[in-house]
């Protein structure tokens, strides 16, 4: 059973538009969601978190928004450059959990034209 | 400062042989673990460790091997290859194991694994 949803696993954008990724969760007990970029041959990167008790978090051209009632969050990334092609990761977890887990979705590849 | 530090960064098996995948970290981190990412799956837990001494399973432990005899060092073990093992395993760390807002994985370059 996924717990994470991504249910698009591709996005394409121009440069200088919004991209907006989403995520959907299952699990009514998560209660802490970040965001990695992957590019490549490298390793995944943190880019955002929120954590259930706000509804915005916003770092730069980088904004998650948390709608807990729908159990869904997205990041929108504003304005999009082509540097920020690579794939998203969505991940949950609980924090007062015993084992401190990460669940992650499939991830969305994003790619933003020139 | 090297971050996490994962060795070989290919390996190719055969089926039924065995092999370590290394994992080192240099940030005196608490927590260690091991993910593999394979298409269309996203990433899995495989083990993890909250400290030296302590390990457990993740979401697919089923073939694999883990010990944490010190804090900077966390090896996978893969005892008898099998194809369905073929995939890209990524070691992450974070400094905190009971605060996860507040300290998050920081990822090694991974290790791409083919058996045949």
């Amino acid at each position: 059973d996924q717990q994470v949803k991504q249910n698009s696993p591709s996005l394409s954008v121009q440069e200088g538009r919004i991209s907006i990724l989403n995520c959907d969760y299952t699990n009514s007990m998560f209660d802490y969601f970040l965001w990695y970029k992957k590019y490549p041959a490298e390793g995944p990167t943190f880019l955002i978190s929120i954590s259930s008790i706000k509804d915005k978090n916003e770092d730069g051209r980088f904004t998650v928004f948390l709608n807990k009632s729908a159990k869904h969050l997205s990041l929108h990334i504003v304005p999009s450059q082509p540097g920020d092609s690579a794939v998203y990761f969505c991940a949950a977890s609980v924090s007062g959990g015993s084992n401190y887990k990460l669940t992650f979705g499939k991830g969305t590849l994003l790619t933003v034209n020139p | 400062n090297a971050g996490v530090t994962q060795t070989p960064k290919f390996q190719v098996l055969k089926t039924g042989q065995s092999m370590t995948l290394q994992c080192a970290q240099d940030m005196n981190h608490e927590y260690m673990s091991w993910y593999r990412q394979d298409p269309g799956m996203g990433l899995r837990l495989i083990h993890y460790s909250v400290g030296a001494g302590i390990t457990d399973q993740g979401e697919v432990p089923n073939g694999y091997n883990v010990s944490r005899s010190t804090t900077e060092d966390f090896p996978l073990r893969l005892l008898s290859a099998a194809p369905s093992q073929t995939s890209v395993y990524f070691c992450a760390s974070r400094r905190d194991r009971r605060i996860l807002g507040a300290n998050v994985l920081t990822f090694g370059a991974g290790s791409r694994l083919t058996v045949l």
